[in-house]
């Protein structure tokens, strides 16, 4: 069964730093781009960050630019995201999404997580 | 970045089709042929109904169609069903300053 799996997300106090993880299977993990996609309570989505198939490619959106980094350990089938400097904006659910193309980033998620939860509050 | 402009609520009876446009830039939906469309339930994580502007993963119905006309794109979904009720998600690439993803505001679908 292809699925992913996030954790990670717990509350943290503002100015905080925290790691999400995503484990895959089920597919061939390093033939995809990677995306992590947010939802603030009640609202709607938000695209954060993707990274390519070998890690060498990585975007940001401005919202999270110079705070947030995106990894993949690609022997480990799994997915990071590495957050400093949290602000009580970032407090959202993280979805984890695999990309549909083969090795390219056209930005339809096909597959998607249960999501893990963030709070960012003091 | 902007968010791509989607109407707030669209609503329709069984049986009848619907329409939810997806307005962005030539930054965007009208530079790139990569409009996706999510659907989601409430507690649900999205799923995707439609990618590449116009394609169908498979398992998704083909009373689902996608179309795009310069900056904006379109859903259609013809004999609306009750289950089709949940928030509506159109998302593109924009190249405005870097490559980054953008959504839009969502669409909530009411079947009356």
């Amino acid at each position: 069964e292809v699925q992913l799996v996030e954790s990670g997300g717990v509350v943290v106090q503002p100015g905080g730093s925290l790691r999400l993880s995503c484990a895959a299977s089920g597919f061939t993990f390093d033939d995809y781009t990677m995306h992590w996609v947010r939802q603030a309570p009640g609202k709607g989505l938000e695209w954060v960050s993707l990274i390519s198939w070998d890690g060498g490619s990585t975007y940001y959106a401005d919202s999270v630019k110079g705070r947030f980094t995106i990894s993949r350990d690609n022997s480990k089938n799994s997915l990071y995201l590495q957050m400093n400097s949290l602000r009580t904006e970032d407090t959202a659910l993280y979805y984890c999404a695999k990309d549909i193309a083969v090795v390219a980033a056209t930005g339809a998620f096909d597959i998607w997580g249960q999501g893990t939860m963030v709070t960012v509050s003091s | 970045q902007s968010a791509l402009t989607q109407p707030a609520s669209v609503s329709g009876s069984p049986g009848q089709s619907i329409t939810i446009s997806c307005t962005g830039t030539s930054s965007d939906v009208g530079g790139y042929n990569y409009v996706s469309w999510y659907q989601q339930h409430p507690g649900k994580a999205p799923k995707l109904m439609i990618y590449d502007v116009s394609n169908r993963p498979s398992g998704v119905s083909n009373r689902f169609s996608g179309s795009k006309s310069g900056n904006t794109a379109s859903l259609t979904i013809s004999g609306l069903q009750a289950e089709d009720e949940a928030d509506y998600y159109c998302s593109s690439y924009t190249s405005s300053s870097t490559l980054e993803g953008v959504f839009g505001g969502g669409t909530k679908l009411t079947v009356l």
